[in-house]
């Protein structure tokens, strides 16, 4: 089963992008995967659907700020012009017949 | 879009039982239900077929826990037997629109459990 790897903390500056990475276990390179937010007391909420040659789903409402892109086994979301409301926990997701899979989840620090 | 609601949550003794019913507005592929303990990241506990007709778990509540479809009331169901401390967390209800193993496009707002003697 595939099993994904995120880094637990980022952060960056107002106004400025960070890039979140979800990476892959070996042998499961070509899986699309979704990114999702959770702001401090809410639930998990979906930003996108994003497949192994870079091709991406937006959710309904989510603004062009949120942007996914792939290379090989590792998944990123940029989040680009910063806001406060984007502190956040970003889970990656994947999933396979019988079986899905979250990562352990980055938070995103806005400074 | 398809919009969920989670009922059911409380407060219950190790050992004791609960259940938990996820309300869909509209058709969907699945229901899956989905955990979060406190200070803790998510876990994806079981699927079920919006008809009823599959459902899957994860190795850490199979035997514990079912899913079922109540077409009474038109509720997709997480049954949850000899629960434990660990259990208490949010429980959220997902769907994936597009087939049951997808990205998961809709969530509930959640429903406590609380497992405490």
């Amino acid at each position: 089963q595939p099993v994904l790897t995120q880094s637990p903390s980022a952060s960056a500056s107002l106004g400025t992008s960070v890039t979140l990475t979800c990476t892959l276990s070996s042998g499961h390179s070509n899986y699309a995967i979704a990114w999702h937010q959770q702001q401090p007391g809410k639930g998990p909420r979906f930003l996108l659907r994003l497949n192994n040659a870079g091709g991406q789903v937006r959710g309904d409402g989510i603004p062009d700020r949120f942007s996914g892109s792939s290379s090989g086994a590792e998944r990123f979301l940029t989040i680009s012009s910063l806001q406060s409301d984007d502190e956040a926990d970003y889970y990656c997701q994947t999933w396979d017949t019988g079986i899905v899979v979250f990562g352990g989840g980055t938070r995103v620090t806005v400074l | 879009q398809v919009q969920l609601v989670e009922s059911g949550g409380g407060v219950v003794l190790p050992g004791g039982s609960l259940r938990l019913s996820c309300a869909a507005s509209g058709f969907t592929s699945a229901i899956h239900w989905v955990r979060q303990a406190p200070g803790k990241g998510l876990e994806w506990l079981a699927v079920i077929w919006y008809d009823g007709t599959n459902e899957y778990y994860a190795d850490s509540v199979k035997g514990r826990f079912s899913v079922s479809r109540d077409n009474s009331n038109n509720t997709l169901n997480l049954q949850m037997n000899n629960l434990r401390l660990e259990d208490t967390a949010v429980y959220y209800c997902a769907t994936s629109m597009a087939s049951a193993f997808d990205s998961m496009d809709v969530w509930g707002e959640g429903t406590t459990v609380t497992v405490s003697s």
